[in-house]
């Protein structure tokens, strides 16, 4: 049931900027709050963006996130090999009484 | 601090039951939203149920609804998963989150518990 769109993979060099996207519906994305997950490997998800631009108290300035209408965007600067890991999108979906993530998004850096 | 700890996962075959576990400490889960969210080996995120804080709403997700029942009990402040006539599909770890604003926002996970359904 996941119907939140997500690239498999981007990949980017030490230092430079990477653009996750998150498409999903006018009943997701389109009328709730979305957020960004990281997942480091063999390790639970890690709450990195809330309420689509808040990012808890920890998480540096360099994830910022977007939305604009059903799509979402996390953009990644000063990119570390400690940000390779698996990105998720998540959002309420209001039609279907269901929450949803997308398929994940991994990162590599270069 | 914060903590969930899960626990129940383990080897079962098709049509069998498990029921999974979650512990909170830190807080009370009547305050939060609490939902289960799973992970097949390889695969992306996949929310599975939700209870909120004041039990005023339950909701699952196809896959899963009328096999699985989210639950909880206040006196130990433990969330529970009921699954039912499990399928090998359902093979996954399984995480317990915490939801801090209803937004969606899981701000708390518990290290997951592997449930193998297979023969």
């Amino acid at each position: 049931q996941s119907v939140l769109t997500q690239p498999p993979s981007v990949s980017a060099a030490p230092g430079q900027k990477v653009t996750i996207s998150c498409s999903g519906s006018s009943s997701n994305i389109g009328r709730n709050y979305v957020s960004w997950f990281q997942q480091l490997p063999g390790t639970a998800p890690k709450l990195l963006i809330y309420e689509n631009n808040k990012r808890p108290s920890g998480i540096p300035d360099r994830f910022s996130g977007s939305k604009s209408g059903t799509s979402a965007t996390l953009d990644i600067i000063g990119l570390q090999t400690g940000d390779e890991a698996d990105y998720h999108c998540g959002a309420w979906d209001s039609s279907l009484s269901v929450g949803m993530f997308g398929g994940g998004t991994k990162l590599t850096v270069l | 601090e914060v903590q969930l700890l899960e626990s129940g996962g383990g080897l079962v075959q098709p049509g069998g039951s498990l029921r999974l576990s979650c512990v909170a400490s830190g807080f009370m889960v009547t305050s939060h939203a609490m939902s289960w969210v799973r992970q097949a080996p390889g695969k992306g995120l996949e929310w599975v149920s939700v209870l909120s804080g004041s039990a005023d709403y339950i909701h699952y997700a196809d896959s899963v609804k009328d096999r699985f029942t989210i639950s909880r009990d206040i006196s130990k402040n433990t969330l529970y998963l009921q699954m039912n006539t499990l399928r090998v599909e359902d093979t996954a770890v399984y995480y317990c989150a915490r939801e801090k604003w209803r937004t969606f926002d899981f701000d708390s996970w518990g290290q997951g518990t592997l449930v193998t359904v297979s023969s």
